[in-house]
């Protein structure tokens, strides 16, 4: 079965970093365009990162030069790394497979909060 | 990079069509056909509808149609049903190599 399972996420204080892991199965993570979305709380998704299966990375203005999208091959696990976070970072955070994003994990929430 | 415009809000009674609407820019809508269209029902992870301006997954209802034209694409659900009911969001590839998302329409069932 295709499935993708987020962990890592918490409460963090302004500053903090934190590194978000996205367990893949049922398919190959480092042959994938693998995506982080996320959404505040009451608000709409927006795209956070994008790591193609040739290793090319982009991301958002919003967190660029802040968070750094990765993957373990051997682990077929997708990673964020989340550095001087912000209050607006507050979100649950979604890691999808595929240009098209056709498989969604059920999300990880992080909270930034003193 | 600025979000793709939706409506906020949609209603409609069983059995009717409604159409949703996704303007952007020729950066992103009108510049490549990667639109795609998600459904997210309260607590749950986003469901991917349609892809590629028009195509639909396995496992998608063929109520669920999707098109576009210029920088604005649909999303088209007819014989609506209640368990339509949800936010719906539009996103789209951009010259940037990145994705913008539509602020999201909450469909509302009457």
């Amino acid at each position: 079965e295709v499935q993708l399972v987020e962990s890592g996420g918490g409460l963090i204080q302004p500053g903090g970093s934190l590194r978000l892991s996205c367990a893949a199965s049922g398919f190959t993570v480092s042959s994938n365009y693998m995506s982080w979305v996320r959404q505040a709380p009451g608000k709409g998704l927006e795209w956070v990162s994008v790591i193609y299966s040739g290793g090319s990375t982009y991301y958002a203005d919003s967190v660029k030069g802040r968070f750094t999208i990765s993957r373990d091959n051997s682990k077929n696990t997708l990673y964020l790394q989340m550095n001087s976070l912000r209050a607006e970072d507050t979100a649950v955070y979604y890691c999808a497979r595929d240009f098209h994003m056709d498989v969604w994990g059920q999300g990880t929430t992080v909270t930034v909060s003193s | 990079q600025s979000a793709l415009t939706q409506p906020a809000s949609v209603s409609g009674s069983p059995g009717q069509s409604i159409t949703i609407s996704c303007t952007g820019t020729s950066s992103d809508v009108g510049g490549y056909n990667y639109v795609s269209w998600y459904q997210q029902h309260p607590g749950k992870a986003p469901k991917l509808m349609i892809y590629e301006v028009s195509n639909r997954p396995s496992g998608v209802p063929d109520r669920f149609s999707g098109s576009k034209s210029g920088n604005t694409a649909s999303l088209t659900i007819s014989g609506l049903q209640a368990e339509d009911e949800a936010d719906y969001y539009c996103s789209s590839y951009t010259s940037s190599s990145t994705v913008v998302f539509g602020g999201g329409t909450k469909l509302t069932v009457l």
